[in-house]
């Protein structure tokens, strides 16, 4: 069973503009959410997290938002450059393991 | 952030023999090292979880008798396949717990790539 959801497979933005990548959750113990980013043949870099006690972390052009009720979460890149077009993948952890979901493939066109 | 190393990055072999990957974590220790699978168009598959000085502990469905980890090391977990078929070629990526932000984040190596022929 998909605990994390991405259900989006592909999102195409152009360049400069607002990408928005979404994730939903099932398990109400999640308590720290991650976003990873994966260029193929490469491992996931590590993005940006977020611990339920906050709704919001920005970094740079990245902020995730966390909305505990609607049990989802999202990534903005603003702006939204070419470099990175990449897979994004969303995890929860609400202890020992982290579970991923499917990944958003991101590409931003020029 | 922390650094994770896989060694090799791209391995071909011929179908029987074993393969071995080795994950380090450079600049931190790691009591949990995680190997995941991933094979194309498709998400991260959590195979085992590697315990510093313990048995791995396994997912359903993936057998520990053909994935062998080894986590001697607070900085080395390692990988084998045995008697590698053309089926377990796959991308495998192993990951090292570091604290990062307060909390406990996964840090991934680069990936290996195994081709059997």
């Amino acid at each position: 069973d998909q605990q994390v959801k991405q259900n989006s497979p592909s999102l195409s933005v152009q360049e400069g503009r607002i990408s928005i990548l979404n994730c939903d959750y099932t398990n109400s113990m999640f308590d720290y959410f991650l976003w990873y980013k994966k260029y193929p043949a490469e491992g996931p870099t590590f993005l940006i997290s977020i611990s339920s006690i906050k709704d919001k972390n920005e970094d740079g052009r990245f902020t995730v938002f966390l909305n505990k009720s609607a049990k989802h979460l999202s990534l903005h890149i603003v702006p939204s450059q070419p470099g990175d077009s990449a897979v994004y993948f969303c995890a929860a952890s609400g202890g020992n393991q982290f579970y991923f979901g499917t990944g958003t493939s991101l590409t931003v066109i020029p | 952030g922390a650094v994770v190393s896989q060694h090799p990055s791209w391995v071909i072999c011929k179908s029987g023999t074993s393969v071995k990957i080795e994950c380090r974590s450079l600049d931190f220790q790691a009591t949990t090292m995680f190997w995941y699978r991933q094979f194309p168009k498709q998400s991260l598959m959590l195979m085992a979880t590697s315990n510093e000085g313990s048995k791995a502990t396994y997912e359903q469905g993936v057998e520990k008798d053909k994935f062998l980890i080894n986590h001697a090391s607070l900085t080395l977990s390692t990988l084998t396949v045995t008697s590698a078929h053309p089926e377990d070629s796959s991308f495998y990526i192993c990951s090292a717990r570091d604290w990062g932000e307060g909390r406990e984040t996964q840090y991934f190596g680069p990936g290996t790539r195994l081709l059997v022929l």
